[in-house]
């Protein structure tokens, strides 16, 4: 049963580069949600979608993070242009719905140089 | 005040002593609990899901809500160093928003 997938796992960059990260949730999952996890803030939801819907962006940090799930197998969390500061490990994570646990990817880590 | 409070400190325990975890919230919406392991380098993976207050068992592992004072806790029995880990709270009042705990870091010395 596979669980959900990220890429790419490791993502070294420059500043002002655009960066991507993509995610596939566990199928059948109609919740996807993107965290961002530093050693100072711990573990911040950006984004989640239900039904491929961006429900609650509120907290995506910058007009430079977009979010965008075309289908149900799939979504992409976009930084563009990209900042020292944005360097974290990021998770994609789904769920059956509202009241069901959420599942977690193994992560991208990100480093803006 | 956030949230939701857990004391990052490093905990280390020898191997077989009984791992207590706890975290505190301010929300008194939240009524789904959640308790995640994270392996380096890994993500935050399920342990312990529960629905308002109670107690709930799962092997070795135990979890306590007691919504009257706003405190959940974890209890590792019988503690292995393949439980050496970062435990991280979570809850959610039920509406796909999850606001987590900053994470317990486990060390079980064998």
């Amino acid at each position: 049963d596979a669980g959900v997938i990220q890429s790419p796992r490791h993502e070294v960059t420059e500043m002002g580069q655009e960066v991507t990260l993509r995610c596939k949730p566990i199928s059948g999952h109609n919740s996807l949600f993107w965290y961002r996890q530093t050693m100072m803030r711990g573990l911040e939801l950006l984004i989640y979608f239900n039904n491929n819907v961006p429900i609650d962006d509120s907290g995506m940090p910058e007009d430079r993070f977009s979010a965008k799930m075309p289908n149900a197998s799939f979504s992409t969390l976009k930084i563009q242009p990209s900042e020292p500061r944005d360097s974290a490990v990021y998770f994609c994570a789904s769920s059956l719905g509202q009241f069901e646990p959420q599942h977690f990817g193994d992560g991208t880590r990100l480093s803006i140089l | 005040q956030k949230e939701v409070e857990q004391d990052p400190g490093p905990l280390s325990v020898p191997e077989g002593a009984i791992v207590s975890l706890n975290c505190t919230y301010s929300n008194s919406a939240f009524q789904y609990f959640m308790w995640y392991r994270q392996y380096s380098r890994k993500g935050p993976e399920l342990l312990m899901y529960t629905y308002s207050s109670g107690n709930k068992e799962d092997g070795r592992f135990t979890a306590q809500v007691d919504k009257s004072s706003k405190y959940i806790s974890l209890f590792i029995r019988d503690s292995q160093p393949s439980d050496s880990a970062t435990y991280l709270c979570a809850m959610s009042a039920g509406n796909n928003r999850l606001a987590f705990g900053k994470g317990n870091q486990v060390v079980v010395i064998p």
